[in-house]
């Protein structure tokens, strides 16, 4: 089983300034099956990167996704006032596990 | 434009068997390939994926809860459906089904469309 470590767990930012989550796994992901969600409260996650690094449809392109191996990053350049939310990891490579949340908040 | 949504009783008595169906309209289960998964949430939570299921009947379930889950799927009726037995406190949760998106599925995947999620409890 991969356990997907997120951090920080809260990240306390203005709007318009840069965000940097981290998602590190305990053993390699293949393939780079590293996805990104956005989620808000009473809603259901949205899906914002999926392979690492690519889009999801609809995405604004402030959100972006590198890495690979055991270290991923989801960065949104700027942040907007509806960017505030809690963002999860997600490996898929094996059995999916999520990782257990980075809450973005307004500092 | 492919809507899933979940229905189901949102109360359980421990021991008994959850069961959820999600039923898929604007597209039909069988004339795509993908698997459709079950994940959940319980409440102030992280996500836990449950399982998928593709419309041939083919399953991928989560190892830890593999020997309580059936997930089926009912192409007749654009559904597929979520048994979990002998439940406890700790099954309460916001259940959600969802599909990949478009493109490859192997049954591990990302999830880009969503129901809105149904809660159960699980209570005496």
């Amino acid at each position: 089983e991969i356990v997907l470590t997120q951090s920080p767990g809260t990240l306390s930012l203005s709007p318009g300034e840069r965000a940097t989550l981290s998602c590190r796994a305990s053993q390699s992901v293949s393939s780079s099956y590293l996805a990104w969600y956005q989620q808000k409260p009473g809603q259901a996650p949205r899906l914002l990167i999926y392979g690492a690094s690519s889009r999801a449809t609809g995405i604004p392109d402030r959100f972006s996704g590198s890495g690979s191996g055991t270290d991923f990053t989801l960065t949104i350049s700027r942040l907007e006032p509806e960017d505030f939310a809690v963002y999860y990891c997600q490996q898929y490579g094996s059995s999916p596990g999520f990782g257990q949340g980075t809450k973005v908040e307004i500092k | 434009q492919l809507q899933l949504q979940e229905s189901g009783p949102g109360l359980v008595k421990p021991s008994e068997t959850l069961s959820l169906t999600c039923t898929v309209s604007g597209g039909s289960i069988s004339s795509s390939s993908y698997y459709w998964g079950w994940i959940r949430q319980p409440p102030g939570k992280g996500l836990e994926w449950i399982g998928s299921i593709y419309y041939s009947g083919s399953t991928y379930y989560n190892p830890s809860l593999k020997s309580r889950v059936t997930i089926s799927v009912d192409t007749s009726k654009n559904q597929f459906s979520l048994k979990l037995s002998s439940v406890t406190a700790a099954d309460t949760a916001v259940y959600y089904c969802a599909r990949p998106p478009s493109g490859y599925s192997s049954g591990y995947d990302a999830f880009d469309i969503w129901g809105q999620g149904t809660m159960v409890t699980v209570s005496s």
